[in-house]
Parts: C-alpha cells; sequence; structure tokens
C-alpha cells in the first residue's frame, strides 16, 4: 500500500521559515509527478506546488512563487516543502500528494504549520 | 489561478440523487478534460472519487459519476447514502501547470 508520510510541521513565527519533509514508500516514487496540497483550518483545499518526476519541472500557484520551494530526492524516495517569510494566512495542513493525471490518487496525513507570534 | 466557484452546499434524502456544479473558465476546466473530484469526511484525508472529468478510480462505488459541459463541471451522486455525507472538492488542471480547487461544497443527507 502506498504510503506518504510527513514531517516538519509545527509553530513558528510570522517572518519564519521551515522545512517539510515527506517520505515515501511501496511505490516507484521517481516515476511519478507529486505535489503539495494544503487546507487551512476549516477551509478548503488549496495546491501549493508540483514537481516532475525527474525534479527538472516544478510549478507553484502563484501566491506561493517566491516564498515556497519544492524539491524532492528520488535517491531517497522524499520530496520537501521548503516555507520561507511565512505569513499567519500560511497556517494550514500541508499534505503530500502523489499525482497521477492531474488528480492526488494518494494523500498523506498531512503535517500542521501555524504561523503565529 | 483563481479558485473554481462550487456551491457552499447541498442536501438532498436517502435515495435520492444530487448534483454538485463547478464552475471555472477556458483556462481550465473548459480548456482540459483533466476535472477531479474529492470526498473528504470531517477530520480524514480527501479521497479520490473521479478523475479525467468521468472516471472512477477502482473501488469508488458505481453511484459517483462526474460530467462536464463547457467550463462547468458535474458530479452526481445517485442512491444517496448516509455514509455519503461529505465535503466535496473538485480541482481542474490548469493553463499554468498547477492544479485549482473549488471552495468545497457540503453535502447534507437529510
Amino acid at each position: 500500500e502506498v504510503q506518504l508520510v510527513e514531517s516538519g510541521g509545527g509553530l513558528v513565527q510570522p517572518g519564519g521559515s521551515l522545512r517539510l519533509s515527506c517520505a515515501a514508500s511501496a511505490f516507484t516514487f521517481s516515476n511519478y509527478w507529486m505535489s503539495w496540497v494544503r487546507q487551512a483550518p476549516g477551509k478548503g483545499l488549496e495546491w501549493v506546488a508540483n514537481i516532475k518526476p525527474d525534479g527538472g519541472e516544478r510549478y507553484y500557484v502563484d501566491s506561493m512563487k517566491g516564498r515556497f520551494t519544492i524539491s524532492r530526492d528520488n535517491a531517497k524516495n522524499s520530496l520537501y516543502l521548503q516555507l520561507n517569510n511565512l505569513r499567519v494566512e500560511d497556517t494550514a495542513v500541508y499534505y503530500c500528494a502523489r499525482v497521477w493525471v492531474a488528480a492526488v490518487d494518494s494523500w498523506g496525513q498531512g503535517t500542521l504549520v501555524t504561523v503565529s507570534s | 489561478q483563481s479558485a473554481l466557484t462550487q456551491p457552499a452546499s447541498v442536501s438532498g434524502s436517502p435515495g435520492q440523487s444530487i448534483t454538485i456544479s463547478c464552475t471555472g473558465t477556458s483556462s481550465d476546466v473548459g480548456g482540459y478534460n483533466y476535472v477531479s473530484w474529492y470526498q473528504q469526511h470531517p477530520g480524514k484525508v480527501p479521497k479520490l472519487m473521479i478523475y479525467d472529468v468521468s472516471n472512477r478510480p477502482s473501488g469508488v462505488s458505481n453511484r459517483f459519476s462526474g460530467s462536464k459541459s463547457g467550463n462547468t463541471a458535474f458530479l452526481t451522486i445517485s442512491g444517496l447514502q448516509a455514509e455519503d455525507e461529505a465535503d466535496y472538492h473538485c480541482s481542474s488542471f490548469t493553463s499554468s501547470s498547477v492544479v485549482v480547487f473549488g471552495g468545497g461544497t457540503r453535502l447534507t443527507v437529510l
């Protein structure tokens, strides 16, 4: 069974940084586009970014360009999201997601990022 | 990359059918056959119910169906059951090579 396990969330002050990680297992990680999707408390889902299987292409939602960086290490079956210059409105559960034909067919359990002073 | 538009809530009685709409633009829903639908129960992880407008992943009930007309996609649930009560989110691939979600629709089974 596909497993995606996120880590790295926590409480951070506005303007601070965090690095989220996602450990993937039970599938050939290097064959799939991967993504980060977030969900603010009581709100809908929001796509953050996606990355090509070889890491050669990365795409971001406009509102997060320049602050967030998605990356991957296929040798370690791991996906990452660097979050910089965090704002209160970035508070959300961040999900690691496996992408298949522009749909998310597997989700991690999520890691909570709370931005507050 | 504006969010797709979904009704905030819909409701139906057991056994009835309901349809949830998801409206975008020619740069997302209308331009690609990459519309997906997700079911999310409170406190749970979303589950893929429909992909590529109308395809069901293995294991998803055939009571769930998807369609599209122009810039609007639809999710229809027939034979409503109590367990269908959940939030439903649509998404579409966009011309920016990212995916955009709708705001979500709360389905209440009366």
